[in-house]
């Protein structure tokens, strides 16, 4: 089963700190990766595409790791801000589909606080 | 930001109701999609367009329905709300050059009393 898991599902930090968030998959075949941020009440916002052949990706102070082999990706995040609270999103997008399909994982609630 | 809009932002409504949730794109994507979220929750696809004249049912069964005779437009309309369809509805759309990117629209909170 085709299946996209977050950890940790919430986490709290303290502004100016960093933080990784994981992502494991098990969708196949696989075609790429993404992270997404989405404030409350509003709709994802992309912030990294990794395809099978991209093992890092950097926006900003967003950093996104793929590891294809062992189907883990991470995004880390530097000197946190307040603006960073939000969920990330992890999706994972097979391939072989006209439509491009895409599984969603159930997000890391991220709260950053002064 | 995207280029994507959806109104209502916010719909508190009786049981029994017909409403329409509306969503555009000024950026001429031919794909568009529908998806439903709760909180806490991942988000689920429940409808998806090609282009004109073309709709399809996604992964999570809806008692919705959706119409695309304008490309930029995509509606979703519940012909009797019931408290289960209390969720957040998600429009999104992207380009006929590939699936990677996805611009969603600030979404639809739905509350059926």
């Amino acid at each position: 089963k085709n299946q996209v898991e977050q950890s940790p599902q919430s986490l709290i930090i303290l502004e100016g700190k960093n933080c990784t968030l994981q992502c494991n998959y098990t969708v196949s075949p696989f075609s790429n990766l993404r992270w997404y941020k989405q404030d409350t009440g509003r709709g994802p916002v992309s912030l990294t595409i990794m395809t099978f052949s991209e093992n890092t990706k950097s926006n900003g102070r967003y950093t996104a790791t793929l590891d294809a082999d062992t189907k883990q990706s991470s995004l880390h995040i530097t000197a946190s801000q307040l603006s960073d609270s939000a969920s990330y999103i992890c999706v994972v997008s097979d391939r072989g589909s006209t439509l491009g399909r895409l599984y969603f994982g159930r997000g890391t609630q991220l709260t950053v606080w002064p | 930001e995207a280029d994507i809009y959806q109104t209502p932002r916010y719909l508190v409504i009786g049981t029994g109701k017909k409403i329409t949730l509306e969503c555009s794109q000024t950026m001429g994507h031919d794909k568009m999609y529908w998806y439903q979220q709760d909180p806490g929750m991942e988000l689920h696809l429940i409808h998806y367009s090609y282009g004109v004249n073309s709709t399809e049912k996604g992964d999570l069964s809806s008692e919705s329905t959706v119409s695309r005779i304008r490309t930029e437009h995509f509606p979703l309309t519940l012909e009797s709300a019931r408290p289960s369809h209390t969720s957040q509805y998600l429009c999104a759309s992207s380009s006929e050059q590939g699936a990677y990117e996805q611009y969603f629209g600030p979404g639809t909170r739905l509350t059926v009393t």
